[in-house]
């Protein structure tokens, strides 16, 4: 059963472009909403993370906005990059009760140069 | 990377044969986790612990089996592999109280099981 929905599953953007990943989750109870990259032949790292109580985060070239009445939260990748050409997960988090780490599908982002 | 090694990177294997992974790490986490990574599936835990005397059940356990050795060392078990247990397998470690719970994750095991 896949708690967090991803999309798109592929994306191509140009350079200087902006690239946006959607996910929707469904339980309420979650605690932290991450993303994670991850390069080819590299295990996942942490890109940004934002937590239930604030609608936006920014980091850099990177913005997560969260949608708590639509259980929704999204990454948007300003003056995309080349560089920035890898796969792309969203997760959930719970960390009360039963503990849940969920990931989204994953999206293959590709820059053109 | 270096902080958290999986051995080893690449295996084939055939059908009913027993495997074991193994992660290791140097950054004194408490916690650590098991993941497989499956194209259009994401990445699914399998097994955490989140010390040496705990060991949970993930989204898909049935089929694995794992050992907290130590602080340092978590291995995870195939007691009969079968094909569709072919896929990128993946060890994470946390530290306890980090903000977002970061993961942090080791380089990966390509396993396929013929």
């Amino acid at each position: 059963q896949q708690q967090v929905k991803q999309s798109p599953q592929s994306l191509i953007v140009q350079k200087g472009g902006i690239s946006i990943i959607n996910c929707a989750y469904e339980n309420t109870a979650f605690d932290y909403f991450p993303w994670y990259q991850q390069f080819p032949g590299k295990g996942p790292a942490l890109l940004i993370a934002i937590r239930p109580d604030v609608s936006e985060k920014k980091e850099g070239r990177f913005t997560i906005s969260f949608n708590k009445s639509a259980k929704q939260f999204s990454l948007h990748i300003m003056d995309s990059q080349p560089g920035d050409s890898a796969t792309y997960f969203c997760a959930a988090i719970s960390t009360s009760g039963t503990y849940k780490y969920i990931f989204g599908t994953g999206t293959r982002l590709k820059v053109l140069a | 990377d270096a902080d958290v090694t999986q051995t080893p990177r690449n295996r084939i294997t055939k059908t009913g044969k027993r495997i074991m992974l193994e992660c290791s790490q140097t950054k004194g986490h408490d916690r650590m986790y098991w993941y497989r990574q499956d194209p259009g599936l994401g990445l699914r835990l399998i097994y955490y612990s989140f010390d040496v005397k705990d060991i949970n059940k993930g989204e898909i356990s049935d089929g694995y089996s794992v050992s907290r050795q130590a602080q340092a060392k978590f291995s995870l078990s195939l007691e009969s592999a079968i094909p569709n247990q072919t896929a990128l397998y993946f060890c994470a470690t946390s530290d306890t109280g980090t903000l977002y719970n970061e993961q942090f994750f080791g380089p990966g095991t390509r396993l396929t099981v013929l």
